[in-house]
């Protein structure tokens, strides 16, 4: 049973298209999240999500459409794919937000993402 | 501008011994700190934490140190073992910010038999 699941796990796609990106998560959080990891390695918040509605949103070009249809889903929708692109996208989610009560983040394997 | 810097890209140790991994921060509004372990593949998982009014934190053969004026973390693993070769982060999270973590770059951790 995998807590926080994200598809595909590997993507391949050309300059301009439009792809998506799915999460689940199965743990009951009411969080949910976008990380980007780039090439230089950095984990990056990219949005968040509190009962379907946006917390953060990180400086991320408009291209990048965030939908939560529930609290369980949120997915990631990237429009005029660009070569910068290209990273590992990870979904993460947790219960009323951070850590201080002992929750933590939860987080989904990654999707690779390569724009050719 | 790294508000959080892990400025070892790469650690190897001997099995049985110690592992230290560091950590330090420019922020002084963090206030709450934490440690995940990534496996190739895989995402990230949570280690152990630490809140800014604690300077030590212990977990079995995890022990995280904060040493506030110094703004500086660091993980310890005794004894360690193969199984914890992976990549570590350091995280923070701000006063008055439930939603967001700042990870550092990560240190590949390779604990040799």
């Amino acid at each position: 049973d995998t807590a926080v699941s994200q598809t595909p796990k590997y993507l391949v796609t050309q300059m301009g298209n439009d792809k998506s990106i799915k999460c689940e998560q199965n743990l009951g959080h009411d969080t949910m999240y976008w990380y980007k990891q780039d090439s230089k390695k950095f984990l990056k918040i990219m949005f968040s999500y509190n009962n379907k509605e946006l917390i953060i949103n990180e400086t991320v070009p408009n291209r990048f459409s965030p939908k939560s249809p529930d609290k369980a889903h949120l997915n990631l929708h990237i429009n005029s794919l660009e070569l910068g692109d290209s990273a590992v996208y990870f979904c993460a989610s947790s219960q009323e937000g951070l850590v201080r009560s002992g929750n933590t983040i939860y987080f989904g394997e990654g999707s690779w993402l390569t724009v050719v | 501008d790294q508000q959080v810097k892990q400025n070892s890209p790469s650690l190897s140790v001997q099995e049985g011994r110690i592992s230290i991994l560091n950590c330090d921060y420019t922020n002084s509004m963090f206030d709450y700190f934490l440690w995940y372990k990534k496996y190739p593949a895989e995402g990230p998982t949570f280690l152990i934490s630490i809140s800014s009014i604690k300077d030590k934190n212990e977990d079995g053969r995890f022990t995280v140190f904060l040493n506030k004026s110094a703004k500086h973390l660091s993980l310890h693993i005794v004894p360690s073992q193969p199984g914890d070769s992976a990549v570590y982060f350091c995280a923070a999270t701000p006063r008055g910010s439930n939603y967001k973590l700042t990870f550092g770059k990560g240190t590949l951790l390779t604990v040799n038999p």
